[in-house]
């Protein structure tokens, strides 16, 4: 079974430039997590989906990230215009049974 | 504020020892708890997991311990190898709520010398 893919797996930017981030979930996963982990703490959940729905986005931070989940798949998160305190390991998960997690490998976005 | 606590930082064991890690948290309402392990480069990957139900749980070498009443709960990795070095997390989460999000402690860095 594949697991959860994203992409580009590292990223470096200036501030203020936009920045996306690809995942995509094991198959037949209806809910999908992006998280942010900083160096040295643990993953912060910014934003979940059930199917393409918005289950809760209470810790993004709506100035400048966005997020989507077409057709309940593919998941894209943007940081637009980015600030040198987003740099910063993103994560996505997805769950078949509620709780099990599964992770990708995350993208490591480096803001200068 | 945050919601699950984890301790130590860093641990470095010897080869063949014990490692253990623990974490205290705080909403009540926390009813599932896994521990998730990192290797640098990779996303977190589920360990072990346990609900209030039980005590105890054993997976192989990887023992958690739940203490309800103080609301405390830790990782005991025994005879610990040079290929457990990765960092852990415990987490906890409220399916009460319906969106099972996780809440994760701050990490812990293990190290096993041989």
């Amino acid at each position: 079974e594949a697991g959860v893919a994203q992409s580009p797996r590292y990223k470096i930017i200036e501030k203020r430039q936009s920045v996306a981030f690809w995942c995509n979930p094991i198959s037949g996963h209806a809910t999908l997590y992006w998280y942010q982990q900083i160096l040295g703490q643990g993953p912060k959940l910014l934003i979940q989906f059930q199917n393409n729905g918005v289950v809760d986005d209470s810790q993004l931070p709506k100035d400048r990230f966005s997020a989507e989940r077409l057709k309940g798949v593919d998941s894209t998160l943007k940081i637009q215009p980015a600030k040198l305190e987003d740099s910063a390991v993103y994560l996505c998960a997805s769950s078949y049974s509620y709780n099990e997690q599964f992770f990708g490998p995350g993208t490591r976005l480096t803001v200068l | 504020q945050q919601q699950v606590k984890q301790s130590p930082q860093s641990l470095i064991v010897q080869k063949g020892g014990i490692s253990i890690i623990n974490c205290a948290y705080e909403n009540t309402a926390f009813d599932y708890f896994p521990w998730y392990q990192q290797f640098p480069g990779k996303g977190p990957a589920l360990l072990i997991a346990i609900r209030p139900d039980v005590s105890e749980k054993k997976e192989g070498r990887f023992t958690i311990s739940f203490n309800k009443s103080a609301k405390q709960f830790s990782l005991h990795i025994m005879d610990s190898q040079p290929g457990d070095s990765a960092t852990y997390f415990c987490a906890a989460s409220n399916s009460g709520a319906g969106s099972y999000q996780l809440t994760f402690g701050k990490g812990t860095k293990l190290s096993v010398i041989p």
